[in-house]
């Protein structure tokens, strides 16, 4: 069975300062993988997804994240954070064997200090 | 388009109770599925469904019921309420049927059982 780790429950940073969440996952063969962001009180969001291709994913928001085959990571990052970026992030492998069903990690708590 | 939309935003609940969590999509998606999220655990899949008709358990069923008599309408009850049921719920959907395709979120049921 697949399954994420989130490495930090929670990120504190200051406002334009790089921010980098963590995110580790264990499968056998190809992976989907996606970030989603929680913000107060609210649904979760698709930031960006790795599919295929080029390692380096651009999402919403000023976000990306980097695919890592051998060191099977997904790691999200943004160069510059501001307030508004304050939010719960979770990481999440699609299911080889079922198709659309999503693997979620614990999450990470974003907070972005002025 | 609402997307998805569930009902109601809060519910309080004494232990034994039962109740139905409603979740309506206008998309037409195939695919529909029910999360709860409890703090540090991320989402976990309670049930899913591939269509009208067909529904199947996820990793965390029991004491929850589903079924899917439309494409649009995808109503979870809880049958006999628990303490440990005390959660948010999360409906989703996507489509097509297959690995890769975003999940559409509602915005959460918040459900305390007392």
């Amino acid at each position: 069975a697949q399954s994420v780790t989130q490495l930090d429950s929670q990120v504190p940073v200051f406002e334009e300062a790089p921010v980098e969440l963590r995110c580790n996952y264990s499968s056998s063969v190809s992976v989907y993988l996606f970030w989603y962001v929680q913000y107060p009180n609210q649904g979760l969001q698709l930031l960006l997804k790795y599919l295929s291709g080029s390692t380096l994913v651009k999402g919403i928001n000023g976000f990306e994240a980097e695919f890592n085959k051998s060191q099977t990571s997904f790691h999200l990052r943004k160069p510059s954070v501001h307030i508004s970026d304050t939010a719960e992030y979770f990481c999440a492998v699609s299911d080889e064997e079922y198709g659309n069903k999503l693997v979620f990690g614990a999450g990470t708590i974003l907070r972005v200090k002025s | 388009n609402a997307g998805v939309t569930q009902t109601p935003k809060f519910q309080v609940l004494k232990t034994g109770q039962s109740m139905t969590l409603q979740c309506a999509q206008d998309m037409n998606h195939e695919y529909m599925s029910w999360y709860r999220q409890d703090p540090g655990m991320g989402l976990r899949l309670i049930h899913y469904s591939v269509g009208a008709g067909i529904t199947d358990q996820g990793e965390v069923p029991n004491g929850y019921n589903v079924s899917r008599s439309t494409t649009e309408d995808f109503p979870l009850r809880l049958l006999s309420a628990a303490p440990s049921q005390t959660s948010v719920y999360f409906c989703a959907s996507s489509s097509p049927l297959g690995r890769g395709h975003e999940q559409y979120f509602g915005p959460g049921t918040r459900l305390t059982v007392t």
